[in-house]
């Protein structure tokens, strides 16, 4: 299976502020890389696929980009709604695979 | 706007099997583009893929699971199962249900979860 390895695995931060999540993929797997949003009872949020396409209805203050297995998802000016966990996910080889997640924490 | 919602036993006892059903709401699930996956999380854990079950009843599981693992799809109800044999206390996580979406290869519909328990 691909590892998928997620930097850092908490980030406390302020309204307003600038965050930088890291996923690291353990072989190449192209453009194939989602960012989820999940919140504790809630239903989990697709926010980018493949590498750094917006899903419909997600604010533009996120966006994701790639250099080879290093995959980012930046939030700029982050807002109260922005807490909770996100995770990366390749869909580039069966069994897709999970970061194990970063959480984020409002200051 | 399409809904999905999972329903099912919260509590199983050891070696029995685990039965969840996801019902599509707001929309049709047969849309040849789309594929139906469960998903689990254990807690302190990053998210676990099941398995996927298409249209067409194909399926493909995880290796890890394959063995204990049977997905299914209703289209007269618009709705898709899973089930998993011989539990353990290691089988306790939250359960999602998820869309496929087949040109993007991402899940872009997510039920918000069951918590399911494996104790006697």
């Amino acid at each position: 299976d691909i590892q998928m390895t997620q930097s850092p695995s908490s980030l406390s931060a302020s309204v307003g502020d600038s965050v930088t999540i890291s996923c690291r993929a353990s072989q190449s797997i192209g453009s194939y890389l989602n960012w989820y949003q999940v919140k504790p009872g809630r239903a989990p949020q697709l926010l980018i696929y493949t590498t750094s396409t917006l899903h419909s209805g997600v604010p533009s203050r996120f966006s994701a980009s790639a250099s080879g297995t290093q995959f980012t998802l930046d939030i700029s000016g982050l807002q109260p709604e922005d807490f909770g966990f996100y995770y990366c996910q390749q869909s580039s080889d069966d069994p897709p695979t999970f970061g194990q997640g970063t959480r984020v924490e409002i200051k | 706007q399409v809904q999905l919602q999972e329903s099912g036993p919260g509590l199983v006892k050891p070696s029995q099997t685990l039965s969840l059903t996801c019902a599509v709401v707001g929309g049709s699930i047969s849309n040849a583009t789309d594929y139906w996956t469960w998903i689990r999380q254990s807690a302190g854990k990053g998210p676990e893929w099941i398995g996927r079950v298409y249209l067409s009843g194909y399926t493909d599981y995880n290796p890890s699971l394959k063995s204990r693992v049977y997905i299914s799809i209703d289209t007269s109800k618009d709705r898709f199962s899973l089930i998993l044999s011989s539990v353990t206390a290691a089988d306790t996580a939250v359960y999602y249900c998820a869309r496929g979406r087949r040109l993007t290869n991402s899940l872009d519909v997510w039920g918000p979860g069951t918590l399911v328990t494996v104790s006697s």
